[in-house]
């Protein structure tokens, strides 16, 4: 099955500094690539997700990078704030009706002002 | 669009007793639904995964009879955990699809249970 590994851990930076998460991923028949920022007691929340017909995707400060050759996808955050301080997991997944993402173990992002 | 909601958001019981969990999607139709529980820190760990109008799925470790789901409806699945124990204590948490969208999985607010 599935194996999503994700790294740091834990990430501190500045304001306005860029943050990167990086991941990897196990089953090469996996092309459904999300991002989710959870807040403390909250629900994790998408904030971008690439498929594999595509390289890059970017909304904002945020960009997502996929190189399925390596089998390993980026979350990128330019200009960085404190409300992005949050617990950010990557995920990945089989593109068929039913199939469930497998989750990284997450990053804990810190922004200090 | 595409919200989930749950309830209830958290719930304190007594060891032994039963808990309801729901799980609606509140402006489209969900045609899978998944049931994810989270310890303090850690990620997600999928439970099960429920398909209108059929039994659920569940991964392998997770008691199909301790933790009943049902998805009765496109918009409506339930998880209820029997008989539950100090170690059931967890979040839970739900996620919808949406038949129009095949991947992509919207997260419910979650439902923060202690058993006492």
């Amino acid at each position: 099955g599935e194996n999503v590994e994700q790294h740091p851990s834990t990430l501190s930076v500045q304001e306005g500094d860029s943050a990167v998460i990086k991941c990897t991923y196990s089953d090469s028949a996996s092309n459904y690539f999300p991002w989710y920022k959870q807040e403390l007691g909250k629900g994790p929340q998408l904030i971008i997700d690439i498929r594999s017909n595509v390289g890059e995707k970017k909304d904002q400060r945020i960009a997502v990078t996929l190189n399925k050759t390596a089998k390993h996808f980026s979350l990128h955050i330019t200009e960085t704030q404190p409300e992005d301080s949050a617990v950010y997991f990557c995920a990945a997944s089989e593109n068929q009706a039913g199939t469930a993402l497998i989750f990284g173990k997450g990053t804990t992002l810190s922004v200090s002002s | 669009g595409a919200v989930v909601s749950q309830h209830p958001s958290w719930v304190i019981c007594k060891s032994g007793t039963s808990v309801k969990i729901e799980c609606r999607s509140l402006d489209f139709q969900a045609t899978t639904m998944f049931w994810y529980r989270q310890f303090p820190k850690q990620s997600l760990m999928l439970m099960a995964t429920s398909n209108e109008g059929s039994k659920a799925t569940y991964e392998q470790g997770v008691e199909k009879d301790k933790f009943l789901i049902n998805h009765a409806s496109l918009t409506l699945s339930t998880l209820t955990v029997t008989s539950a124990h100090p170690e059931d204590s967890s979040f839970y948490i739900c996620s919808a699809r949406t038949r129009s969208t095949q991947e992509t999985q919207y997260f419910g607010p979650g439902t923060r249970l202690l058993v006492l």
